[in-house]
């Protein structure tokens, strides 16, 4: 149980382009989804924290207006990174809990490359 | 969140078991103890979590200290597939309130590298 799906799993795009990845909770219903980065050799960083039905809560420093998050249902969260660039290129993960005290369940990821 | 200290990296020999340290000092009576892994290039994985009681799953077992300074994560029989960068990490509860409920921060782990 608890299977997050994210898809794509790479993506390589030419910068200035718009870029969708999504993050879906298989077996159970996501009232919290979060998405993080990940640069080579170093640790996960929080990006934003999503609530079904509600705006995205950014964390400091990220841009909101670049990293687009829709959470419009309780199994599917979306994050858009708009006219990206070659310094967005990262390892993209978001992650799912079913309630206020569960664990999150991670997907496996999106690789973007932006050229 | 209270910040969690682990080593860089420990090795481990097939079949014997994983024993990783967390240092948490600072732990509040509200935060959990998570302990998460990563295989390379792939999203990290929900292995145990506790607050102050010993837990154990199918994967590992958590055991904290009674005065919930430190933690040990135990693999019991090590395989080469438990290979990774294991996190421990502290997070609020629920009934703490607040915004930061829920997050959790990821510290730098430990490279856990077990051998045949």
């Amino acid at each position: 149980g608890a299977v997050v799906s994210q898809h794509p799993s790479w993506v390589i795009c030419k910068s200035g382009t718009s870029v969708k990845i999504e993050c879906r909770s298989l077996d159970f219903q996501a009232t919290t989804m979060f998405w993080y980065r990940q640069f080579p050799k170093q640790s996960l960083m929080l990006m934003a924290t999503s609530n079904e039905g509600s705006k995205a809560t950014y964390e400091q420093g990220v841009e909101k207006d670049k990293f687009l998050i829709n959470h419009a249902s309780l199994t599917l969260s979306t994050l858009t990174v708009t006219s990206a660039h070659p310094e967005d290129s990262s390892f993209y993960i978001c992650s799912a809990k079913q309630g206020a005290d569960q664990p999150q369940h991670f997907g496996d990821g999106t690789r973007l490359s932006i050229l | 969140d209270a910040k969690t200290t682990q080593p860089t990296s420990m090795d481990c020999a097939e079949g014997r078991a994983a024993n990783l340290p967390c240092n948490h000092s600072t732990i509040s009576g509200n935060e959990y103890v998570y302990w998460y892994r990563q295989i390379h290039s792939q999203g990290p994985q929900y292995i145990i979590h506790g607050l102050k009681n010993n837990e154990t799953n199918e994967m590992a077992s958590l055991i904290i200290t009674e005065d919930r300074k430190s933690s040990t994560l135990i693999l019991p029989h090590a395989t080469l597939r438990d290979t990774a960068v294991y996190y421990c990490i502290v997070r609020r509860g629920r009934w703490a309130g607040g915004t930061s409920y829920g997050k959790l921060t990821f510290g730098q782990g430990t490279i856990l590298t077990v051998h045949p």
